[in-house]
């Protein structure tokens, strides 16, 4: 079974650019969280989809947001790109009636 | 406020030593306790996890983490450090039917030859 796929791998931006990031979960799982992790901040919860449906909505702006697709796969958009943007941005999918996460390798974006 | 600590950032130690790696936390419901590992470039594994029963709780590549209600605290242990378990731990807490996890900052971890 293929895991957790994230595009592109490597991102580079100037601020004021947007951008979309994309997740392609496991096959099957239905639930689909995004997390920003800088160094020294560790990981910080953006937002979780579940079945096309936001669940649940971390602190970050309303530049941050998402969607989900019927085939389960998810979208990440940033808009107006500042520098404190510049962040791992991991991906991770969960089995219904599972808590255990599985993360992709994560899109490095820099913002310049 | 839910928070979770992990006291230290760095920790650096020989090949073969035992390792302990710490993690508090607050929460105000019951919770579900994980570690992951991060390989540079790569995203989470998870190592263990616990949600009730028994306090000490075992995981993959030899490591176990007792959970302590009176303190807090999900301490991740393992008896014997290879070099290859050179990397960034993570603890993260969450809760039965929530659907965000919040996570430590990490402490990295470093196996001396």
């Amino acid at each position: 079974k293929a895991g957790v796929t994230q595009t592109p791998r490597y991102l580079i931006k100037t601020r004021g650019q947007q951008v979309t990031l994309s997740c392609s979960p496991i096959s099957g799982h239905r639930s689909v969280s995004w997390y920003q992790q800088t160094p020294g901040q560790g990981l910080q919860f953006l937002f979780e989809y579940f079945s096309e449906t936001q669940r649940n909505k971390g602190n970050f702006p309303g530049r941050f947001s998402g969607r989900q697709f019927s085939n389960s796969r998810s979208e990440m958009n940033v808009s107006t790109l500042e520098l404190g943007d510049s962040a791992l941005y991991l991906c991770a999918s969960r089995g219904t009636g599972d808590e255990k996460l599985f993360f992709g390798s994560g899109t490095q974006l820099s913002v310049l | 406020a839910q928070s979770v600590t992990q006291p230290d950032i760095h920790i650096t130690v020989s090949e073969g030593a035992s390792l302990e790696l710490r993690c508090n936390y607050s929460y105000g419901a019951t919770p579900y306790l994980f570690w992951y590992v991060q390989s540079p470039g790569q995203g989470l594994q998870l190592l263990l996890k616990y949600f009730s029963g028994d306090t000490l709780v075992q995981g993959i590549k030899g490591f176990e983490a007792e959970f302590k209600r009176s303190q807090s605290s999900f301490n991740l242990r393992k008896p014997s450090v290879h070099w290859s378990d050179a990397a960034e731990y993570f603890c993260a807490v969450g809760a039965e039917g929530t659907y965000k996890y919040i996570f430590g900052t990490g402490t990295r971890l470093k196996v001396l030859a």
